[in-house]
């Protein structure tokens, strides 16, 4: 079955201090992979996502991941952290048939000042 | 401007009583979702529509309902065979092409009172 795991429920980090989020999936073929960011009461803005080629994706907000297969892995990273990026990240993966989207149960991003 | 419009942002509920949850959208997309989110657990798919007239259901369908009359509309409808509504709901849309990802609509959140 397909499936998502953000092993992080909660990350502190301080301001200015690298950040990897990390995200595992079980999907039988190459997934589409993406990474949403969600501010408190609001909708999901989408970050970055993966459908081939170049392993490591640039995003918005300086944010990028790289995919790793053997690993099953798509983990989000920051050279360093703003305090607005505090928020909640969700990994998803997509079925490339129906675009169906299943989602990680997010990581909590704290940024200490 | 393109985009996904939810109304309304806050809707409260009486037991027993049925309530319709709006999402409207001018980006031409054909394919719509409802999610719902609880606290810890991500998001988890009610009703998705790839085109007009058509829909199916999600991993929790039981207690909800949807149409899909127009490309630009698809309303969910909160039975009261849902014996726990209150939660974060959200819309989504993507154009074709399964790789693209979502766009969200900023939500409705649902309380039974």
């Amino acid at each position: 079955a397909q499936s998502v795991t953000q092993p992080d429920i909660h990350i502190t980090v301080s301001e200015g201090a690298s950040l990897e989020l990390r995200c595992n999936y079980s999907y039988g073929a190459t997934p589409y992979l993406f990474w949403y960011v969600q501010s408190p009461g609001q909708g999901l803005q989408l970050l970055l996502k993966y459908f081939s080629g170049d392993t490591l994706v640039q995003g918005i907000k300086g944010f990028e991941a790289e995919f790793k297969r053997s690993q099953s892995s798509f983990n989000l990273r920051k050279p360093s952290v703003h305090w607005s990026d505090a928020a909640e990240y969700f990994c998803a993966v997509g079925a490339r048939d129906t675009g169906k989207l299943i989602f990680g149960q997010g990581t909590t991003l704290q940024v200490k000042p | 401007d393109g985009g996904i419009t939810q109304s309304p942002k806050y809707l409260f509920r009486k037991e027993g009583q049925n309530v319709t949850l709006s999402c409207e959208q001018n980006l031409n997309h054909d394919a719509m979702y409802w999610y719902r989110q609880d606290p810890g657990q991500g998001l988890r798919l009610i009703y998705y529509s790839q085109i007009v007239n058509d829909f199916q259901k999600g991993d929790i369908a039981e207690g909800y309902s949807v149409s899909r009359e127009k490309k630009e509309s698809f309303p969910l409808t909160v039975t009261s065979a849902q014996k726990n509504p209150t939660a974060f709901y959200l819309c989504a849309t993507r154009p074709e092409g399964a790789g693209y990802g979502y766009t969200f609509g900023s939500g409705t959140r649902l309380t039974v009172v």
